[in-house]
């Protein structure tokens, strides 16, 4: 069964925009991670952010993490037509390991 | 360059027959993964093996099989049992053995088509 559910599956913002989404889990984890997907391509890691971490930046990318609500955002600033892509968050859970779960994740199109 | 290779890009099987998609990494990475996409959904993970000569079905193994004789190689078939293969078809490693928060590295995936 599918961990993450995202929030929303698509959104379409003009060039210079922020844009945000979400994700949800359901049980514990270690991390959770956000990635990003051109069409018919492999999946390229973004961030990661650990379990007792609050939010994280990486460039333009800001990621917050709730484990009481068990929800993360993605918000990508300044949005560029080069940012259209999917955008997935997985979960590591505590069983050990690094097997990743993934969400159905976001369609973003940014238009000039 | 140090990556994940998946081979071929683009497969096309007749119903009943078997087929063995290909992927080779050069990270020195302990951990393989398997997942499979359907359009417009995520990932689901098909087997993953943390070391050489064990792996563990994910979600959905069924119809599938892999084998890990080497840590740089980590095959899939995909037998006539799996009722529904058309999907995109990725393949992933990442460190392990205590190394916990780590990304994936991915393939650029083979595209499975049954004619």
């Amino acid at each position: 069964s599918q961990q993450g559910e995202e929030d929303p599956q698509a959104l379409s913002i003009q060039e210079g925009e922020n844009a945000t989404m979400n994700c949800s889990y359901k049980t514990s984890i270690n991390n959770l991670q956000w990635y990003r997907q051109n069409s018919g391509r492999g999946l390229v890691h973004l961030i990661l952010i650990r379990s007792n971490e609050r939010e994280k930046h990486s460039g333009r990318l800001r990621v917050t993490l709730d484990t009481s609500k068990k929800s993360s955002s993605l918000l990508i600033t300044a949005s560029r037509a080069a940012d259209t892509a999917s955008y997935f968050c997985a979960t590591s859970g505590t069983g050990g390991g690094n097997k990743l779960t993934f969400g159905t994740g976001t369609q973003l199109k940014v238009e000039l | 360059d140090g990556g994940i290779t998946q081979s071929p890009k683009y497969l096309f099987r007749k119903e009943g027959q078997n087929v063995t998609l290909s992927c080779e990494q050069n990270l020195n990475h302990d951990a393989m993964y398997w997942y499979r996409q359907d359009p417009g959904q995520g990932l689901r993970l098909i087997y993953y093996s943390q070391i050489v000569n064990d792996f563990q079905k994910g979600d959905i193994a069924e119809g599938y099989s892999v084998s890990r004789e080497k840590k740089e190689s980590f095959p899939l078939t995909v037998t006539s049992a799996q009722k529904n293969p058309t999907a995109f078809y990725l393949c992933a490693s990442s460190k392990e053995s205590g190394v916990r928060d780590t990304e994936a590295f991915f393939g650029q995936g083979t595209r499975l088509t049954v004619v």
